[in-house]
């Protein structure tokens, strides 16, 4: 099975900095990468799809990249709401397996 | 709207069962695959089990291929999972997700319900 591993596990930024998280499969698997957002205590929510397609009504602070097995989100502007843990998923083919996790913290 | 509700769980002791339910509402439901996706407590994502829209295809993680049996009853609208023989390590909220993309075994998830928690201990 393909593995995902994402880097790195966890950051501190400042309010308005560049945020950005890379997410690696040990295959390729073309542009088939989701990006979730999971706040505390709350359900993940889905940020961006097909590895660069922004979800609607998803701010456009955020943007991803990538394909093969190398792809990145990015926040271009980090705000307090976006306090959160981000997960990768690769979905070309079964087993849908998710990275795991990203954990950003405002410094 | 969207809505998806899970009902089920709860603590069971090791090796017992137990039936998740998923009841969906605000699309076509048998158009859509959906699947489960599980969380251990303070521990990351972990996709499940998922099945087509038709019910025709279901797929399972290895951890719980043989254990786990995945279901839906478009009449009903609603999802199911059969846990069987369950494990300590199956302890976790179990959550219902919906696919997008209505004909492609590619799932990745637009909507998800709160979530259900199951607990495996004696």
């Amino acid at each position: 099975d393909i593995q995902m591993t994402q880097s790195p596990s966890s950051l501190s930024a400042s309010v308005g900095d560049r945020v950005t998280i890379t997410c690696r499969a040990s295959q390729g698997i073309n542009n088939y990468l989701a990006w979730y957002q999971q706040k505390p205590g709350k359900v993940p929510n889905l940020l961006i799809y097909a590895a660069s397609t922004l979800q609607s009504g998803v701010p456009s602070r955020f943007s991803g990249s990538g394909s093969g097995t190398d792809f990145t989100l990015t926040i271009s502007s980090l705000q307090p709401e976006d306090v959160a843990t981000y997960y990768c998923q690769k979905y070309n083919s079964p087993p849908f397996t998710f990275g795991p996790g990203t954990k950003v913290e405002i410094k | 709207e969207v809505q998806l509700l899970e009902s089920g769980g709860g603590l069971v002791q090791p090796g017992g069962s137990l039936r998740l339910s998923c009841a969906a509402s605000g699309f076509a439901f048998s158009t859509y695959p959906m699947s489960w996706v599980r969380q251990a407590p303070g521990k990351g994502l972990e996709w499940v089990s998922g099945i087509s829209g038709s019910g025709g295809s279901t797929y399972y993680a290895d951890s719980v291929k043989g254990r786990f049996t995945i279901s839906r009853d478009s009449s009903k609208s609603t999802l199911f999972l059969q846990m069987n023989s369950l494990r300590a390590e199956d302890t976790a909220v179990y959550y219902c997700a919906k696919t997008p993309l209505g004909n492609k075994a590619k799932y990745f998830f637009d909507y998800w319900g709160q979530g259900t928690p199951v607990t495996v201990s004696s």
